[in-house]
Parts: structure tokens; C-alpha cells; sequence
């Protein structure tokens, strides 16, 4: 069964420290792995990976794929009260069919 | 990306009737999608909205509860009948295809509370 684990569930850090988001994955047909940060209601798109070990990078944001370990990373350096939110993993096939994660609820202290 | 919009952004609705959510987006895509998020729960999908023929329903969803209409390849309508309290829930149309045709983009979402 086609499934998205994300770790932790939750995580709770100062203003300036750097958090590193965990995303595996077990996918029949992968095709790709991305990344939404959602705020209130709608996920916001940051990344899709498809390749093994080509960093996007996106100011603070990076992310990763691992595709023989079969998981992503997600960094924020420096994090911000404005990166609390829930971080969201996903992975599609190519079938177009998407799964995502619980995700990661992030709060950030001032 | 795509430019996608959501009307309406939230309601509030009596248990037994029904609401219809409109998607909008400002480029024509191959796929559209509708998802339902419960409280505290990750993104479910309901269904793929098929440009001219009916709509494909996960596991759990059916036409007679979720009807779906798709005239064309920039909108789309989800309707969520005959409602109950455990409908109240987030529901989002995302879409996919157009200039980035792999990645997946979300509308603003429809917040529903029904009592």
C-alpha cells in the first residue's frame, strides 16, 4: 500500500534556530515528492523534487530526495514566527495519483 | 502557477441541505481535484473532475453525496448534499497541468461548518 510518513508530528523551536522536516515514503511508480507549507486553509506549493540529490533551495528553504533511501528532507535555517505553520509532503506516481502526509505542525518562538 | 479561486471562502450551513463550491482558474489545466480536509487531519482526496464525463470518486465518496461538475477546462463544481455536522470540514479544489504539468496547486479553500 502507497503511503507518506512525515516526522516528527510536531515541533516547537526558537526564533533563529534551524529545523530540518522529515518526509519517507513508499510509492509504487514514483514519479515525484513535494512539499506544501499550509498557513490556514490552503496548502501552499514550495517544492517538487524528482531527481536523487539535487538541493532545491528557495531563500531559508532547501529540500532534498533521497530516491534509494526513499525520503526527503525539508530545511528552514534561520526560521521566522512567519514559518509556523504545518508542513505538508506529498508524492505522485505516474498515474497522477497523490499522497500526502499528516504532516509537521511547526511553531516558532519569538 | 495557476491562479485559482474559491467561492465560497466559508459558510454556514443547516444540517439537510446543501451547498454548492465553485473553482475558477485563470488558465485551462488538465486535471482538477477535490479534497476535504477534516480538523486535524491531512488532505483526503474525494475525486478527479473529468473535463465532459462524470467524476472519478475514492474509496468513501459518492456521486449522490459529492456531485461533481467539470464544463470545462477552468472550472469546476463540487456539491456537498444533504448535509450533516461530520461534513463540516475544509474543501479544497487543487489543480494540475498547464505550463508546470507535474505540479500540483491548491485554491484558497472553502471553510464549511454545518449545524
Amino acid at each position: 500500500e502507497d503511503k507518506v510518513v512525515q516526522s516528527p508530528l510536531s515541533l516547537v523551536v526558537h526564533e533563529g534556530d534551524t529545523v530540518t522536516l522529515n518526509c519517507s515514503y513508499e510509492v509504487t511508480n514514483f514519479r515525484s515528492l513535494l512539499w506544501y507549507k499550509q498557513e490556514k486553509k490552503a496548502p501552499t506549493f514550495l517544492f517538487m523534487l524528482t531527481s536523487s540529490g539535487i538541493e532545491k533551495k528557495s531563500g531559508r528553504l532547501s529540500s532534498i530526495l533521497d530516491k534509494k533511501e526513499l525520503f526527503s528532507i525539508l530545511n528552514i535555517t534561520a526560521t521566522q514566527t512567519g514559518d509556523s505553520a504545518v508542513y505538508l509532503c506529498a508524492t505522485s506516481n505516474t498515474g497522477n495519483q497523490f499522497y500526502f502526509g499528516t504532516g509537521t505542525s511547526l511553531t516558532v518562538i519569538p | 502557477s495557476a491562479v485559482i479561486s474559491q467561492k465560497p471562502s466559508r459558510d454556514i450551513c443547516q444540517r439537510g441541505t446543501s451547498l454548492t463550491i465553485q473553482c475558477q482558474v485563470d488558465s485551462q489545466v488538465t486535471m482538477m481535484f477535490w479534497y476535504r480536509q477534516q480538523p486535524g487531519q491531512s488532505l483526503t482526496l474525494i475525486a478527479t473532475a473529468n473535463q465532459g464525463s462524470e467524476a472519478t470518486y475514492e474509496s468513501g465518496f459518492v456521486i449522490d453525496k459529492f456531485p461533481i461538475s467539470r464544463p470545462n477546462l477552468t472550472f469546476s463544481t463540487l456539491t456537498v448534499s444533504n448535509m450533516s455536522p461530520e461534513d463540516s470540514s475544509i474543501y479544497l479544489c487543487s489543480v494540475m497541468g498547464g505550463d508546470a504539468p507535474y505540479e500540483q496547486y491548491f485554491g484558497p479553500g472553502t471553510r464549511l461548518t454545518v449545524t
